[in-house]
């Protein structure tokens, strides 16, 4: 069935570094792709999404491009700061997985003054 | 617009004991989704519901139901509670199904 691989975190950054979380997928499909942030204490927020191959996604800085050829969608930020520090979830939705969100493990992003 | 609301949002119970969750969706969102989330299994889904009708369920067991009501506001219940189903409940909410689902804040469920 369809599935998500996340890299393992945490992921430890100081203010204004690079941020790659990478992020697979196996779809039989052709997915929609999403990242949502969860803050501490709170449900899950929409950060991005993109829907076919080559579309990028992009909110609040970060972005995401859908990869197709390498099932990827990573998430990138070129200067992080102390507000990003949450657990970043990759999903996918397809007809083949009936709709229903797929997540991955998500990942633990801290971000160090 | 008002976002995804969910009640209580933190709940103890004792085992043995049944609970019920209400989640009210975004206004003019007919899809809702169940989803629970756990240390060790991540996020997983419960069920989907749309316009009255469970749409989707996930690999859980019968201990857990839910319905949806002609405003699209959605109840999940759990029935005689183990303690393995401590866990923050999420619910989502989408247009017709098919389209980006919004989250809630998520009701955590503590059973002693």
């Amino acid at each position: 069935g369809d599935s998500v691989t996340q890299m393992e975190g945490p992921v430890t950054l100081s203010e204004e570094a690079f941020l790659t979380i990478n992020c697979t997928y196996t779809a039989t499909g052709y997915p929609s792709l999403f990242w949502y942030v969860q803050y501490p204490g709170e449900g899950l927020q929409l950060l991005l999404k993109a829907t076919k191959a080559d579309d990028k996604g992009s909110n609040k800085g970060f972005e995401a491009t859908y990869r197709k050829e390498t099932t990827s969608f990573h998430l990138e930020k070129g200067s992080v700061q102390v507000s990003d520090s949450a657990v970043y979830f990759c999903a996918l939705r397809s007809w083949d997985s009936s709709y229903k969100l797929i997540f991955g493990s998500g990942t633990r992003l801290l971000v160090r003054p | 617009k008002a976002g995804v609301t969910q009640t209580p949002r933190y709940l103890i119970k004792t085992r043995g004991q049944q609970v019920t969750l209400s989640c009210s969706p975004i206004s003019g969102h007919r899809s809702v989704s169940w989803y629970q989330q756990t240390p060790g299994q991540g996020l997983q889904f419960l069920f989907e519901y749309f316009s009255e009708t469970q749409r989707n369920k996930g690999n859980f067991p019968g201990r857990f139901s839910g319905r949806q009501f002609s405003n699209s506001r959605s109840e999940m219940n759990v029935s005689t509670l183990e303690l393995g189903d401590s866990a923050l409940y999420l619910c989502a909410s989408s247009l017709q199904g098919e389209e980006t689902q919004y989250f809630g804040p998520g009701t955590r469920l503590l059973v002693l």
